[in-house]
């Protein structure tokens, strides 16, 4: 089973709102990753995790708060978020962080602010 | 820093037609190269990979080789279907810290008519 899942699909919040998204991946991945990806554009990368510490952020706002509660499972907190953040949110895990590690990615959430 | 290359899109076939999309790299070392292919709607599947120079990798009638001397990992495919019809990414592997993180080409939109 090669399977990440993403929830929610969709997510539309207003900027003061907080939500969350959330990942999981049973395939016994030791790394995890976030991306952000716009419009007709490559995933950009957000945070990696690696064996549930954060081991990449990429100068990420702070309304941006990621969580790794156990090895299966990856959180996104949401919190005064602006219209320009509205993307699809992707979700990936791989083996571990080495060179030739395959990521798999979830099938994102669109989420729109407004 | 490291970077990859695409050729612009879209790109527009007929059914059974030759598909090739150029990928080329800048990189120190000797990367990882992968090819993610994102269908409408959807996150990015892993195509096919290649750890070392002149490694082919290949899936579903797709191919790519990966090339030092030319610093190339060009797509291939002999007969493209309707199916086929998506974004394909290249990307590299490349160590940040203390993982690797895959760098991203912008994407090559492929569009095949019946």
């Amino acid at each position: 089973d090669t399977e990440v899942t993403q929830t929610p699909k969709h997510l539309v919040m207003g900027m003061t709102n907080k939500k969350s998204l959330k990942c999981e991946q049973h395939m016994g991945h030791r790394a995890m990753y976030w991306y952000k990806q716009k419009a007709k554009k490559p995933p950009e990368l957000m945070f990696v995790y690696s064996y549930e510490k954060l081991s990449i952020n990429e100068s990420v706002p702070s309304r941006f708060s990621p969580e790794c509660p156990n090895s299966s499972l990856l959180n996104l907190h949401l919190h005064a978020l602006q219209p320009e953040d509205s993307a699809l949110y992707l979700c990936a895990s791989s083996q571990e962080t080495g060179l030739g590690d395959t990521q798999y990615f979830g099938p994102g959430t669109r989420l729109t602010v407004l | 820093g490291n970077s990859v290359t695409q050729m612009e899109g879209p790109v527009t076939l007929s059914e059974e037609a030759f598909l090739t999309i150029n990928c080329t790299y800048t990189a120190t070392g000797y990367p990882s190269l992968f090819w993610y292919v994102q269908y409408p709607g959807e996150g990015l599947q892993l195509l096919l990979k290649a750890t070392k120079a002149d490694d082919k990798g290949s899936n579903k009638g797709f191919e790519a080789t990966y090339r030092k001397e030319t610093t190339s990992f060009h797509l291939e495919k002999g007969s493209v279907q309707v199916s086929d019809s998506a974004v394909y990414f290249c990307a590299l592997s490349e160590w940040v810290d203390s993982s690797y993180k895959l760098i991203f080409g912008s994407g090559t939109r492929l569009l095949v008519r019946p």
